[in-house]
């Protein structure tokens, strides 16, 4: 099955830091999702994207869905405690497989006030 | 506030229990989903309805047996469960489930533990 290898596994920055990570595949997708689940929470969807090339932002949040469809990355501005969680970088296959979203292992973001 | 509802939040039960955790949606979405998540590891699909019918079991144990009642509700009937069950179980939505790039909507989930 389609494997997303996300990277990097868990960050320590200080608040006001910028944040990257990002997912990559050896397959072709025509989306690409980032989701942010709180302690306690399910995750919550912060960006879709679809087309590649796509430059999206939310907020402090900017992700790009990469131009050979097979990768995309998240960055996050100026970080404050409050994003602190465990970030997941998702993908919907097609095919026979509408509605399996795979994600990726996470990124674990701890923020230091 | 999510718009996908579980209940309950917490569960704890036996190996000989027979409980049933409950989904909620509101948004018209015509598949629903069961996840499960081991703490700091990403969600793992269980089942998908699409149109109040199964289309995908990932060769999930008969112990855990999903419902459909209608197109808002979702049910997953829990008997015999084993300790390495215990986990959070998470329910989400989507429009339809027919196309593929869909966000899914979660809820809080169901933190169930097997004594």
């Amino acid at each position: 099955g389609q494997q997303l290898n996300q990277s990097p596994q868990s960050m320590f920055i200080q608040e006001g830091e910028d944040v990257s990570m990002n997912c990559t595949s050896s397959s072709i997708f025509n989306t690409w999702l980032w989701y942010k689940q709180d302690p306690g929470e399910g995750p919550v969807l912060l960006i879709a994207l679809y087309k590649a090339g796509e430059l999206t932002s939310n907020g402090r949040l900017t992700a790009q869905f990469g131009i050979t469809r097979k990768d995309s990355f998240l960055n996050i501005s100026a970080s404050i405690p409050s994003d602190v969680g465990i970030y997941f970088c998702g993908n919907n296959a097609g095919g026979t497989s509408y509605g399996k979203l795979t994600f990726g292992q996470g990124t674990i973001l701890t923020v230091h006030p | 506030d999510t718009e996908v509802t579980q209940t309950p939040k917490h569960l704890v039960m036996g190996m000989t229990n027979k409980k049933s955790l409950k989904c909620e949606q509101h948004m018209g979405h015509r598949a629903m989903y069961w996840y499960k998540q081991k703490a700091k590891k990403p969600p793992e699909l269980m089942f998908v309805y699409s149109y109040e019918k199964l289309s995908i079991n990932e060769s999930v144990p008969s112990r855990f047996s999903p419902e459909c009642p209608n197109s808002s509700l979702l049910n997953l009937h829990l008997h015999a469960l084993q300790p390495e069950d215990s986990a959070l179980y998470l329910c989400a939505s989507s429009q339809d489930g027919q196309g593929a790039g869909q966000p899914q909507h979660f809820g809080d989930g169901t933190r169930l533990s097997i004594l």
